[in-house]
């Protein structure tokens, strides 16, 4: 079993929708999880971080996480043909508070295609 | 935000063969630095962790002999493919962490073995 895991997709949505990318994790220990969005040839981004349960918020962008079904998602509102990328799920067992999240398990990534 | 380098961004090079890939952070300093390693298509997999003025911790898997890195400084670390081969060949991505909780990633670089 993977340790992170997401469907590769490709997830095929119209501008303006909801794009919904899911990732769940095996360790029961990990504390802190990721958001990164990966263009073609370029190294990954952060979107957004979430460590409790429940909706974090930015923008148009949702993080939601259960820990007790060891799920994480990220929701896309109003998408743009330039969300159009990988969307890699990370964990890490480190939670804030320290200096550094340590290291982060990926997931394989979500390729998401945001068509006009 | 925080900045890291990597140099260089491409590179070709013949099998048999050593390539040094540095990885700076250029407006901070950075007690922990990553690398990874991704192929076509998949996902990033961590090489190894490395702080500085140590030695570097590998994952599983991972050759040290043949991937080494150093971090002598608190704004560089090197990852050196040794006798590198064709199978070597992927995009090899650095991370830095310093005072916060992020890892930024520097631009990666790409490595082409013939």
């Amino acid at each position: 079993q993977k340790e992170v895991e997401q469907n590769s997709g490709p997830l095929s949505v119209p501008e303006g929708a909801i794009a919904s990318l899911n990732c769940t994790y095996s360790d029961r220990g990990s504390q802190s999880f990721f958001w990164y969005r990966q263009y073609s040839g370029k190294s990954p981004e952060l979107i957004m971080f979430i460590y409790s349960n429940g909706d974090k918020e930015d923008g148009r962008f949702t993080a939601q996480l259960n820990k007790a079904s060891q799920y994480v998602s990220l929701l896309i509102r109003d998408s743009q043909p330039s969300d159009s990328a990988t969307y890699l799920c990370a964990v890490s067992p480190m939670r804030a508070g320290g200096t550094s999240y340590g290291k982060l398990t990926f997931g394989q990534g979500t390729i998401l295609t945001v068509h006009p | 935000g925080a900045v890291v380098s990597q140099h260089p961004s491409r590179v070709i090079c013949k099998s048999g063969t050593s390539v040094k890939i540095e990885c700076r952070s250029l407006d901070f300093q950075a007690t922990t630095m990553f690398w990874y390693r991704q192929f076509p298509k998949q996902s990033l997999m961590l090489m190894a962790t490395s702080n500085e003025g140590s030695k570097a911790t590998y994952e599983q898997g991972v050759e040290k002999d043949k991937f080494l890195i150093n971090h002598a400084s608190l704004t560089l670390s090197t990852l050196t493919v040794t006798s590198a081969h064709p199978e070597d060949s992927s995009f090899y991505i650095c991370s830095a962490t310093g005072d916060t909780y992020e890892q930024y990633f520097g631009p990666g670089t790409r490595l082409t073995v013939t």
